[in-house]
């Protein structure tokens, strides 16, 4: 069974910081991993997918990469914002973390 | 075009009452997924289908039944709801092409058990 681990748990960060969300997991046999986005009380927004065969996809201020033989992927998010804040969670084809809670101060 | 349809959004349920949730998909895809989600816990993956008149257990299935006799309808049962069964239940599906398909999520259907 795929285990998905995201560290750390929670974050806090000041507006304008460059940060890094990791995620890893057991099992590198994947053919997809997709990062969420999840507000409060709210359902989840896929930000981006990469496919086993990619290293790296990219959207605006985002960027997710994907390590298979290690066992890891990063959500790369630049110059943070306000709005950013959120609970964002990685997804091993249908498996998923527990998420890491995101504060951006103004 | 809806994408994927959950009902009802919010429900509340007496210890023993039985339920179904439905999940709705107008997306043609061939696999469906039922999770819950807990403070603290992520999603956990209820059960599954991957396609029409399938259905597979996932990392905790007790307690629930689920049924896809059409393809774009994937029913979750509580048929004796306990409190332990309180959450938010979400419904996804992705498209089978090569297995890279993307997940699309509903909105949730938030559950209590008095």
């Amino acid at each position: 069974k795929q285990e998905v681990t995201q560290i750390p748990a929670a974050l806090s960060v000041p507006e304008g910081e460059n940060l890094v969300l990791n995620c890893s997991f057991t099992d590198s046999a994947i053919y997809n991993l997709q990062w969420f986005r999840q507000d409060p009380g709210k359902g989840l927004t896929s930000l981006l997918l990469i496919q086993s065969s990619q290293r790296e996809q990219t959207s605006g201020r985002l960027n997710a990469s994907l390590d298979k033989s290690s066992g890891r992927s990063t959500l790369y998010i630049a110059a943070s914002q306000p709005g950013d804040s959120a609970t964002y969670l990685c997804a091993c084809q249908f498996y998923f973390g527990t998420g890491t809670s995101l504060t951006v101060i103004p | 075009n809806a994408g994927v349809t959950q009902t009802p959004k919010f429900r509340v349920l007496k210890t023993g009452q039985s339920m179904t949730l439905l999940c709705a998909q107008d997306m043609n895809h061939e696999y469906m997924y039922w999770y819950r989600q807990d403070p603290g816990m992520g999603l956990r993956l209820i059960h599954y289908s991957v396609g029409e008149g399938t259905t597979a257990k996932g990392e905790v299935p007790d307690g629930y039944n689920v049924s896809r006799l059409k393809k774009q309808n994937f029913l979750l049962g509580l048929e004796s709801a306990a409190p332990s069964q309180t959450s938010v239940y979400f419904c996804a599906s992705r498209h089978e092409r090569g297995r890279t398909g993307e997940l699309f999520f509903g909105e949730g259907s938030r559950l209590t058990v008095l």
